[in-house]
């Protein structure tokens, strides 16, 4: 089954700074790559999402790339503000597969100081 | 509707009482899920309700029961649970296989298991 590992578990970044989360998928059956924000005490958020046959996608200050080959993709945060401090989860889903089940990674703790 | 709504969002209950999470969307979703988030740690599956029909079952102990009374609506039914059960129980719904845009979540009921 699929795998998702994600890094780092904590990122700390000056206001104003980018800030680059990294997420590796091991089943090259995945094609669905969405990225979640979930502040303290809330639920997940989708922010952004990447189809297989994209390799770049951008909303305003978030974007994120993949790379098919080497089962990578990434969230870049430009501009950082304290209010995307937060938890970040990656996740995979071989969406048209027989499970639609859809697989996290262990998250990042993102603290942006002001 | 966008929305994903669960009740209720605390519970505190003995491990004796018997109880039931409800989830409900209005989106044309025809997938269901159950998650279950510990705290810094990411969600992970329980259920997957496709087409008002269990899917997946990822070995959740019997103390769960999930039923799914129409398209609409999701239950999760909760019997004799144990302090180590206590988590966020997140809701979410989707399209199915391939259609749509991703999961989108509940607000998640914080349960307390004493």
């Amino acid at each position: 089954g699929e795998n998702v590992e994600q890094h780092p578990s904590t990122l700390s970044v000056q206001e104003g700074d980018s800030a680059v989360i990294k997420c590796t998928y091991s089943d090259s059956a995945s094609n669905y790559f969405p990225w979640y924000k979930q502040e303290l005490g809330k639920r997940p958020q989708l922010i952004i999402d990447i189809r297989s046959n994209v390799g770049e996608k951008k909303d305003q200050r978030i974007a994120v790339t993949l790379n098919k080959t080497a089962k990578h993709f990434s969230l870049h945060i430009t501009e950082t503000q304290p209010e995307d401090s937060a938890v970040y989860f990656c996740a995979a889903l071989p969406y048209g597969g027989a499970t639609n089940k859809l697989i996290f990674g262990t998250g990042t703790l993102l603290a942006v100081q002001p | 509707d966008t929305e994903v709504t669960q009740t209720p969002k605390h519970l505190v209950m003995g491990m004796t009482n018997k109880k039931s999470l409800k989830c409900e969307q209005h989106m044309g979703h025809r997938a269901m899920y159950w998650y279950k988030q510990k705290a810094k740690k990411p969600p992970e599956l329980m259920f997957v309700y496709s087409y008002e029909k269990l899917s997946i079952n990822e070995s959740v102990p019997s103390r769960f029961s999930p039923e799914c009374p129409n398209s609409s609506l999701l239950n999760l039914h909760l019997h004799a649970l144990q302090p180590e059960d206590s988590a966020l129980y997140l809701c979410a719904s989707s399209q199915w296989r391939g259609q749509g845009n991703g999961y989108t979540f509940g607000s998640g009921t914080r349960l307390t298991v004493v």
